[in-house]
């Protein structure tokens, strides 16, 4: 069946740090991807998104890079503060279905 | 209003109560869907609106759940017989367009049920 998932539950790193959340997904079909960021008491807030057709698209201080090879996506934020500390989630939306299916999430930690 | 509402933002019933949670998207958006996310997990599609299209209810995960959307703008999600495996967040999302644009959240309404 289709799914998508993380690879890590928590992560934890220095402030200062690069963060690398990474993001397993089974559908090759799939050909939309975003990561949403979720702090406590709140609804996801949309971070970065990717389509099928691109391997890389950067924003502020975050990167996407998408491997459709090996169905993998990875969100990279540089220099991370205390302010990114949240639970993470990858989506995937397949054509025109608008159904986003969610990975479990993974909880980003920042040690000042 | 300038993002997703959602009201109540917390709700507490009894076990065989029926429940109204309500969602008011962003203006002009035309895509209106419905989450449910239990503690420490991802997010589970529920139903999708879509203008005058029938709903997309496949994520309903039984016949006591319901949603309607009125005028193409508000949608009421109805639990009918809450139990207590109903309890969670529900997250409201809009989108502007056709199914490929970011759809934007609300703050959730937190379901107990007792």
């Amino acid at each position: 069946g289709e799914s998508v998932g993380l690879h890590l539950p928590t992560l934890s790193v220095q402030e200062g740090d690069n963060s690398i959340i990474n993001c397993a997904y089974s559908n090759s079909a799939s050909d939309y991807f975003i990561w949403y960021k979720q702090e406590s008491g709140k609804g996801p807030q949309f971070i970065i998104d990717i389509r099928s057709n691109m391997d890389k698209r950067q924003g502020q201080r975050v990167t996407v890079l998408l491997n459709k090879t090996v169905k993998h996506l990875s969100l990279q934020i540089a220099a991370t503060q205390p302010g990114d500390s949240a639970v993470y989630f990858c989506a995937e939306n397949m054509g025109n279905t608008g159904k986003l299916i969610f990975g479990q999430g993974t909880t980003l930690q920042v040690k000042p | 209003g300038a993002g997703v509402s959602q009201s109540p933002s917390n709700k507490v019933t009894e076990k065989g109560k029926d429940v109204e949670l309500r969602c008011d998207p962003i203006s002009g958006h035309t895509a209106l869907y419905w989450y449910r996310q239990s503690l420490g997990q991802g997010l589970e599609f529920l139903i999708y609106f879509q203008g005058n299209s029938a709903p997309d209810k496949s994520g309903l995960p039984s016949d006591r759940f319901s949603a309607e959307r009125t005028g193409g703008s508000v949608s009421t999600l109805t639990i009918q017989r809450t139990q207590q495996e109903d309890s969670a967040v529900y997250l409201c999302a809009s989108e502007y367009a056709d199914r490929t644009d970011t759809q934007y959240f609300g703050p959730g309404t937190r379901l107990t049920v007792l």
